[in-house]
């Protein structure tokens, strides 16, 4: 099983549209969790961190279930610029290393 | 924010070369960085961690005397890949973070195309 899954898409959103992520990971020890995106042969940048209560960052919200080890990640009213990869991160328990998912693929058409 | 810069972005040479990429924290102290490496179409991989004053440790699977990591300061770690085949080339991503705490978000350089004629 891979340490971190993701759907790979793409999803094809019309621009306005809500969309929603989901991952999982396996290591029950994962203490952190992040969303990036990732733009067409650029670097990883940041999006939001995940908390386990939940969090808002103004059209982006972030959803952990530790019992079910399950990310997930909502744009609402999504824009042409939200069109990206949308990485699930987690750390590696002990270790501060980070492990990517493989991707989800956004498109937003307008 | 936090700035993490890397250098060069882009490499082009010939089979058998050394390659040395830069990695330095502008505006902050980086007491461990971090190696990564993502192939076509591929997650971003952990190779190693880069740890000021001391050895680093690397995953499993990469070989330590391919690639040389020195930390030699608290703002800038090398990663070096010696005699460089075309199987090496590959993104390659340093990343730093500015806190103590795994829940600090690590920043990430700009990133290194590195391509083996």
């Amino acid at each position: 099983r891979k340490e971190v899954e993701q759907d790979p898409g793409p999803f094809n959103v019309p621009e306005g549209a809500t969309v929603a992520f989901n991952c999982t990971y396996s290591n029950s020890a994962s203490q952190s969790f992040f969303w990036y995106r990732q733009d067409c042969r650029k670097e990883p940048k940041l999006l939001m961190s995940v908390y386990s209560s939940g969090n808002e960052d103004g059209r982006f919200t972030a959803q952990l279930n530790r019992a079910s080890q399950y990310i997930s990640l909502l744009i609402r009213d999504s824009k042409l610029s939200d069109s990206a990869t949308y990485l699930c991160v987690v750390n590696r328990g002990g270790a501060d290393g980070l492990t990517f998912g493989k991707g989800t693929h956004l498109i937003i058409q307008p | 924010g936090a700035v993490v810069s890397q250098h060069p972005s882009r490499v082009i040479c010939k089979s058998g070369t050394s390659v040395k990429i830069e990695c330095r924290s502008l505006d902050f102290q980086a007491t461990t960085m971090f190696w990564y490496r993502q192939f076509p179409k591929q997650s971003l991989m952990l190779m190693a961690t880069s740890n000021e004053g001391s050895k680093a440790t690397y995953e499993q699977g990469v070989e330590k005397d391919k690639f040389l990591i020195n930390h030699a300061s608290l703002t800038l770690s090398t990663l070096t890949v010696t005699s460089a085949h075309p199987e090496d080339s590959s993104f390659y991503i340093c990343s730093a973070k500015p806190g103590a705490g795994s829940n600090q978000p690590q920043h990430f350089g700009d990133g290194t195309r590195l391509s083996i004629l």
